[in-house]
């Protein structure tokens, strides 16, 4: 019964490869999103997203794609990865007001 | 736009003592929610408490509470009876009520808390 699920945890791949992590919410709220915490723990908001609209796309390269086939799944896709995305990535959903963050996957680009 | 300033990147107390966690935050909007979000080294980002701008009563769970001034911008977390399990990287976080989706987090502050 996992509020905001995301998988996988971890994730290890090449430069230049095409990933997916997926992240579903079952806590019925309107609003998902993408954080990106990197070595040093600094957490920053990468996309959000309200019944399945795009609302913040912060800078990002176009890289990242976003794609909420319903709202309470949120998938995050990456092109032609690079060493300098890895990172901890997380989902994260609220309704008017708190957020409720999954468990987080760390990318590790090799 | 809004920041979040956490001004202690590692904080360490003894087990049973009191803590104190400073945040500080810049905004022009008068409504908005403030939070502090503990994060152990599991990695996942859990809720500790939650503090409505328009609310004058600071807010408290169990061992926690805030000592929210608004007309400072300041919203630090104290940790009462500090146990082993507390340790970990605490998140001050700003969310304005008109922008719900996106809130702003400040660098985090990296607690020991040594037996």
């Amino acid at each position: 019964d996992t509020a905001v699920s995301q998988t996988p945890k971890y994730l290890v791949t090449q430069m230049g490869n095409d990933k997916s992590i997926k992240c579903e919410q079952n806590l019925g709220h309107d609003t998902m999103y993408w954080y990106k915490q990197d070595s040093k723990k600094f957490l920053k908001i990468m996309f959000s997203y309200n019944n399945k609209e795009l609302i913040i796309n912060e800078t990002v390269p176009n890289r990242f794609s976003p794609k909420s086939p319903d709202k309470a799944h949120l998938n995050l896709h990456i092109n032609s990865l690079e060493l300098g995305d890895s990172a901890v990535y997380f989902c994260a959903s609220s309704g008017q007001e708190t957020a409720f963050f999954g468990q987080g996957t760390r990318l590790t680009v090799v | 736009a809004q920041t979040v300033t956490q001004s202690q990147p590692e904080m360490s107390v003894q087990e049973a003592e009191t803590v104190t966690l400073s945040c500080t935050y810049d905004t022009s909007e008068s409504d908005y929610y403030l939070f502090w979000y503990k994060q152990p080294p599991s990695r996942q980002m859990i809720l500790v408490i939650r503090q409505e701008a328009y609310k004058q009563q600071n807010a408290t769970e169990n061992r926690f509470s805030v000592n929210f001034q608004k007309a400072a911008k300041s919203f630090s977390l104290k940790i009462s009876d500090s146990q082993l399990g507390d340790a970990a990287m605490y998140f001050c976080a700003y969310q304005g009520r008109a922008r719900a989706g996106k809130s702003t987090f400040g660098d985090g502050t990296t607690l020991t808390v040594k037996p």
